[in-house]
């Protein structure tokens, strides 16, 4: 079956550095790839969506690489500030057997001060 | 533009009462979701709507879930007994289309709590 696997760790990391969260995924070939910001008590909001035969996206500090031979999606985020402290989903389309978007649990990232 | 809206934001029941959960999707958007967030996991879609049509429900507990969206703008979602495992955030998410790779728009989720 389809599997979505995200950092399981939350991620701590010093303001001005890069974090890099990885979003792997196992039994499936999507078209493309999403990824969105969850704070708490609110719901998810899109970031960026990287189609398959694109390896690299850019938005402002926000880069995100999509390998379909590794099966895997990095997100980075520059110059990384306490605001983007956050939960960060991947989520992957329907495919042949999940019928519906599927999102990964979530990579929660503090950004220390 | 308005986002999506839902209410009530937070809910306390005990086990076997019943509780409904309304959404206001985006103006003009067609598609509408509903998911269940369970703690520490992502939202699983519960069942996804396009005007006033079911166009996939496989994953909602049909025994004690409902959902309905009777005019293709607003939706409910009822459970009917309710049980401890249901506690979770709802939430409701609407597209303009169904299209692949259309955004979705989240509200802000109802917490459910199940005595």
């Amino acid at each position: 079956s389809q599997k979505i696997e995200q950092n399981s760790e939350a991620l701590n990391i010093q303001e001005g550095k890069t974090a890099t969260l990885t979003c792997n995924y196992t039994n499936y070939s999507p078209a493309y790839l999403q990824w969105y910001r969850q704070d708490p008590g609110r719901g998810p909001v899109f970031l960026l969506l990287i189609r398959e035969n694109e390896k690299e996206k850019r938005k402002e500090r926000l880069k995100v690489t999509f390998d379909t031979t590794l099966k895997q999606s990095l997100f980075h985020i520059t110059a990384s500030q306490p605001a983007d402290s956050a939960t960060y989903l991947c989520a992957l389309p329907p495919s042949g057997s999940a019928r519906q978007l599927t999102f990964g649990s979530g990579t929660q990232l503090t950004v220390l001060p | 533009e308005a986002g999506v809206a839902q209410s009530p934001r937070y809910k306390i029941i005990e086990k076997r009462q019943s509780v409904a959960f309304w959404c206001n999707p985006i103006s003009g958007h067609a598609t509408l979701y509903w998911y269940q967030q369970i703690l520490g996991q992502g939202p699983k879609l519960l069942i996804q709507f396009q005007n006033n049509g079911v166009v996939d429900d496989s994953q909602l507990p049909k025994d004690r879930f409902s959902a309905e969206r009777l005019k293709g703008v607003d939706s409910t979602l009822k459970i009917q007994p309710a049980k401890l495992e249901d506690s979770a955030v709802y939430l409701c998410a609407s597209s303009l289309t169904s299209g692949r790779g259309e955004t979705q728009y989240f509200g802000p989720g109802t917490r459910l709590l199940v005595l």
